[in-house]
């Protein structure tokens, strides 16, 4: 995942209009990759994940495109609802299970009425 | 299944004392995780273990902190002697094979 920073970036779009967020990875061996949402003094929920043999997930309003070429993911929200407000963090894993997660800087995502 | 159970939710301790944070993984998860977040800040991993045995602790701090889950009960956390930047939202996630189950934190104030 990105390097931590101080501040996270924000994403503000309006309600009902499709939101795309973005994470680039630094390992090019991790072979899975989770989007998780994560609201205020709440812990990490799970939205969706990817394996490293595919580049296109849908779930339900949720898209994740991985371009390993150059180590980028996505997650894609459509018709956003308030609910949708949140700190989004994308997280990549090098397989087997055995390692941790490592976490991207996250951004929030702001709706507007 | 109540899912990740940590407790307590919230822990004030004053510098030099110890704090202890618990959790009970899912039902039949085996893996246990403790990852801080700092405020502002994604999260950072910290120590994998299974029943009595620490898989990696390579996120630890050297000096303080120890984690443990023995064959019966939670998993714990210690972090003795705190201090204010030990300050921060402490979770712990369980897992099956690529099943990462969070739990809702534990946030420590050292004041």
């Amino acid at each position: 995942g990105e390097s931590v920073g101080l501040h996270l970036p924000t994403l503000s779009v309006q309600e009902g209009d499709n939101s795309i967020i973005n994470c680039a990875y630094s390992n090019s061996a991790s072979d899975y990759f989770i989007w998780y949402k994560q609201e205020s003094g709440k812990g990490p929920q799970f939205i969706i994940d990817i394996r490293s043999n595919m580049d296109k997930r849908q779930g339900q309003r949720v898209t994740v495109l991985l371009n390993k070429t150059v180590k980028h993911l996505s997650l894609q929200i459509a018709a956003t609802q308030p609910g949708d407000s949140a700190v989004y963090f994308c997280a990549e894993n090098l397989g087997g299970g055995a390692d941790g997660l490592t976490f991207g800087k996250g951004t929030h995502l702001i709706i507007q009425p | 299944n109540a899912g990740v159970m940590q407790n307590p939710r919230h822990l004030v301790r004053r510098r030099g004392q110890e704090a202890r944070l618990r959790c009970s993984p899912m039902k039949g998860h085996s893996h246990v995780y403790w990852y801080r977040q700092l405020p502002e800040e994604g999260l950072k991993f910290m120590v994998y273990l299974q029943k009595e045995n620490i898989i990696d602790e390579s996120g630890m701090p050297k000096e303080r902190f120890s984690a443990e889950f023995p064959k019966e009960g939670p998993s714990i956390l210690r972090i003795q002697q705190v201090v204010r930047g030990d300050s921060a939202a402490y979770f712990c996630a369980s897992s099956t094979y690529e099943s990462y189950t969070f739990g809702s934190g534990t946030r420590l104030t050292v004041v």
